[in-house]
């Protein structure tokens, strides 16, 4: 079956502008979370949604981060304002359940000029 | 919290030659142990987990990784290693009770196989 989706595979921006990046988890997944890969910083948790209750927002980096997921399906990580250490891939995975691990999508390579 | 180490950066190992990749973890909660592969420009593969149960767990390609509780140890390990298992490799760790589902990962591993 399909995998985890990202789009855009690639975006460039300029500084002080809005992105927008998209994640469609895997059909029936009721755990959708959100990273971010960077050469300084590893892998990092941001944003974890599960079924209808309130995101675990505690690994967002600042107020410029945010994310919402509609219809318990895709998933849109907003950032405002960028900043050159925004400039990172976003990974997006999505999971059935915790111990079955999460599956990753490709991700998004974000580069803030 | 929960923390996860991975003290070698790179590991160069000739083609046919078994490797070893070395995971300690840190936590304060039971957790549940996992390993990812990522090849260049790709997302993260998950190799192997461990849940609960017998501390060997096998994965695809060939690997396999031993749980030891007694030294907070997640090694990842293949007897014999090809060209194409060049790649990073993260471990990583969740809480297994309630809440704490986010994964925290290891700074990773190049594993490099050479002819």
């Amino acid at each position: 079956g399909a995998g985890v989706s990202q789009s855009p595979s690639n975006k460039v921006t300029e500084k002080g502008k809005d992105v927008e990046l998209r994640c469609d988890p895997i059909s029936g997944h009721t755990a959708l979370y959100w990273y971010r890969q960077s050469l300084g910083q590893g892998l990092e948790f941001l944003i974890y949604f599960q079924g209808n209750s309130a995101p675990d927002k505690s690994g967002l980096p600042s107020d410029r981060f945010s994310a919402e997921r509609t219809g318990g399906s895709v998933s849109t990580l907003t950032i405002q304002r960028t900043q050159q250490e925004d400039s990172a891939v976003y990974l997006c995975a999505s999971s059935l359940a915790r111990s079955r691990g999460q599956f990753f999508g490709p991700g998004t390579r974000l580069t803030v000029l | 919290a929960q923390s996860v180490t991975q003290l070698d950066s790179q590991v160069p190992v000739f083609e046919e030659a078994p490797v070893e990749l070395r995971c300690n973890y840190s936590s304060s909660v039971s957790v549940y142990l996992f390993w990812y592969v990522q090849y260049p420009n790709q997302g993260l593969q998950l190799l192997l987990k461990y849940l609960s149960g017998s501390t060997l767990v096998k994965g695809i390609n060939g690997f396999e990784a031993e749980f030891n509780k007694s030294q907070t140890s997640f090694h990842l390990r293949k007897p014999s290693v090809h060209i194409s298992d060049t790649a990073e490799y993260f471990c990583a760790v969740s809480g297994s009770g309630g809440g704490g589902n986010k994964l925290t990962f290891g700074t990773g591993t190049q594993l490099k196989v050479e002819l």
